[in-house]
């Protein structure tokens, strides 16, 4: 049964870099889909960070994109989230996520997450 | 900056319907399909409909989606009170050399 587990520190300073692995089990990397990262600031809505191929191929937030960086472990069957530069603002429950990209007629691209992990909180604050 | 914009809340009672809406614009909704998730208290969001009106293996029937032009909508008949939760909807944008946006996200309340 395929499951992600997000781990990494609970706790980053501000203007410090953030640094998160989502590790997969049940499936392996290599074998296709998207994987994705996708965070919750407390209280608000889902946010979008961004998604790497197994090529190594990525798309980001165009709002996050100057300080992301999404890359991919097959060997380790992990992938991880770097964000730099982070502050308050970047305080928010982490989760990682396989997704499906696909077109789905034509020119329609189908993108969802249908597998998601449990998600990590992570603080930013001295 | 959620660009698709969803109705802060909804609610019902036990067996009625609830709908609600979704609206985007021509870069994402009305050029791609559409996903919607609910996220129950405390927990991760669950992929509950993709491809505009498809539901994973295991989600109840009562759940249904739809898509006209630029906006979208999820259905939810029967309301049950395991049904409160928020509901997301989502789609690919295909500006800014594409990237997934989710809605602003509703609160159903079973009253």
């Amino acid at each position: 049964q395929l499951q992600l587990q997000e781990s990494g520190p609970g706790l980053v300073k501000p203007s410090e870099t953030l640094f998160l692995t989502c590790t997969v089990s049940g499936y392996s990397i290599s074998s296709g889909y998207y994987w994705g990262w996708i965070r919750q600031p407390p209280g608000k809505g889902l946010e979008w960070i961004g998604n790497i191929y197994q090529s190594g191929s990525t798309s980001y937030n165009p709002s996050l994109r100057s300080r992301v960086t999404i890359s991919v472990d097959t060997s380790k069957n992990q992938f991880s989230l770097k964000l730099n530069t982070v502050t308050a603002a970047d305080t928010a429950v982490y989760y990682c996520a396989r997704a499906s990209h696909n077109f789905d007629s034509g020119t329609s691209l189908s993108h969802y997450m249908d597998v998601w992990g449990k998600g990590t909180t992570v603080t930013v604050s001295s | 900056q959620s660009v698709l914009t969803q109705p802060p809340s909804a609610s019902g009672t036990p067996g009625q319907g609830v709908t609600i809406s979704c609206s985007g614009s021509s870069s994402n909704i009305g050029s791609n399909t559409v996903n919607w998730y609910q996220q129950l208290p405390g927990a991760a969001p669950k992929l509950l409909i993709y491809s505009n009106n498809q539901r994973p293996s295991g989600v109840p029937d009562r759940f249904s989606g739809s898509k006209s032009g630029t906006s979208a909508s999820l259905a939810i008949r029967g309301l049950q009170s395991e049904d409160e939760a928020d509901f997301y909807c989502a789609a690919w944008d295909d500006s800014l050399n594409g990237h997934y946006v989710f809605g602003t996200g509703t609160k159903v309340t079973v009253l």
